[in-house]
């Protein structure tokens, strides 16, 4: 099975700080996405990368960066955390973009920015 | 209209009740449908997939009206252990030979003992 790994289970982080969290696939695979879970928002995409060094926004790319520089890992940076970027983020990984894949997701890392 | 969307429930259904949760997407073009299960606090993780003619994987049952962009789930025989939240996906042509996964807000099941 394919396993997809977040550095940190819950996180806790000041205003102003940059954060770096850090997501590892042992799968080979070719795409990666970052979402954010949010009561009653349901998941948002804010960043995904088809290929190492390669990276398309998604719907909430605001206040956040990424770094794919190997292909196995993918990295969301949040350059100055504010208070509203607490949440829960999820990182996926799928083989293909194709129509009939669906994604894996890491176990998730809630962050609270105080 | 929002891309996928799903009644939230909550459904509180008795033990060995068969329940039904219903999804319409609104992109005619998407290519491909799934079912996602998320127990609270965990990450959300493939239910099933949902093909065109129907397919069954045990107790759950998950149908495909393409002319009515409506998807739907049925669980027969319901357990505890199926209390969780249910997520509609939707699979649309991106552009660049690429898809992406539209996420519903979920509809929460609590099957009562």
């Amino acid at each position: 099975d394919v396993k997809v790994t977040q550095s940190s289970r819950y996180l806790v982080k000041r205003t102003g700080e940059k954060v770096f969290l850090e997501c590892v696939q042992d799968m080979d695979h070719e795409n990666m996405f970052w979402y954010r879970q949010d009561p009653g928002l349901g998941l948002r995409l804010i960043y995904f990368s088809y290929d190492v060094k390669m990276k398309e926004k998604g719907d909430i790319p605001e206040g956040y960066s990424v770094s794919r520089e190997k292909k196995e890992r993918f990295s969301l940076i949040l350059e100055s955390a504010s208070t509203n970027q607490t949440s829960m983020y999820l990182c996926a990984s799928s083989l293909f973009l194709y129509k009939e894949y669906g994604y894996t997701f890491g176990s998730g890392t809630r962050l609270t920015v105080v | 209209r929002k891309e996928v969307e799903q009644d939230p429930g909550p459904f509180n259904v008795p033990e060995g009740a068969t329940v039904a949760f219903n999804c319409t997407y609104s992109n005619s073009a998407s290519q491909s449908f799934f079912w996602y299960r998320q127990d609270c606090r965990k990450e959300p993780k493939l239910l099933m997939s949902v093909y065109s003619s129907g397919n069954e994987d045990g107790r759950f049952t998950a149908q495909l009206n393409r002319a009515s962009q409506y998807i739907s789930l049925l669980i027969r025989d319901s357990k505890l252990s199926d209390s969780a939240t249910y997520l509609c996906v939707v699979n649309t042509y991106s552009g660049a030979g690429s898809y992406q996964l539209t996420f519903g807000k979920g509809t929460k099941l609590s099957v009562i003992p």
